[in-house]
């Protein structure tokens, strides 16, 4: 079975250009969601989906971000225009259950770095 | 909001040796994970406590929850090198089941 599978693996931009990462979750799980992890720190939650619903996006910074995610299936996650601070890893995770009730599978992430 | 604190931050122990890391949260948890992300890596899922008061283990892992739901604990007996990683508690709470990361603990052994 494959896992979560995120694309590009690295990006480096210059500062106020945009960028887009693209996840795709393991088939048929519901929930989707976007962390974006710092160097020496845990996973931060941007936005959570279940199926094409986004739950939860009270942490997205809607003013530069935003997030889709296409028949509930694959999400798209874009940061216009990027910002120093934005530099970190953003991982796209995946889970077969709703309300964060079953364990969820992390991709490789996208090291993100602005210049 | 929800805040979920992890200690120690760091631990460095010689092979052969225990370890432990803590996890507290600011709220009462319906769930909590437990993750290890190796170096380099993405955060892997290990386990997932529900009930109170509840102890599981996977081989030299022993995980524990809280009688309160709002503490949970690692320990790994007899630490190998391969064991080096983070270890992430997050914890699930709230009416939008939100899934909240602690900082982690970086665990380095000395073969």
């Amino acid at each position: 079975e494959a896992g979560v599978v995120q694309s590009p693996r690295y990006k480096i931009i210059e500062k106020k250009q945009p960028v887009a990462f693209w996840c795709n979750p393991i088939s048929g799980h519901n929930t989707l969601y976007w962390y974006r992890q710092n160097l020496g720190q845990g996973p931060e939650l941007l936005i959570r989906y279940e199926n094409e619903e986004a739950v939860d996006d009270s942490q997205l910074p809607k003013d530069r971000f935003s997030a889709e995610r296409l028949k509930g299936v694959d999400s798209t996650l874009k940061i216009q225009p990027a910002e120093l601070g934005d530099s970190a890893v953003y991982l796209c995770a995946s889970s077969l259950g709703l309300r964060g009730g079953t364990e969820a599978f992390f991709g490789q992430g996208t090291r993100l770095t602005v210049v | 909001g929800q805040q979920v604190m992890q200690i120690p931050q760091y631990q460095h122990v010689q092979e052969g040796e225990d370890f432990t890391t803590y996890c507290n949260s600011s709220t009462t948890l319906s769930n909590i994970q437990w993750y290890k992300q190796r170096p380099g890596g993405h955060p892997v899922f290990l386990i997932q406590l529900v009930k109170s008061g509840e102890v599981k283990k996977q081989k030299r892992l022993t995980f524990q929850f809280g009688e309160a739901k709002k503490n949970s604990s690692l320990h790994i007996t007899a630490t190998q090198t391969t064991d080096v990683g983070t270890y992430f508690c997050a914890g699930l709470a709230g009416s939008n089941y939100k899934l909240t990361f602690g900082k982690g603990t970086l665990l380095t052994v000395n073969p």
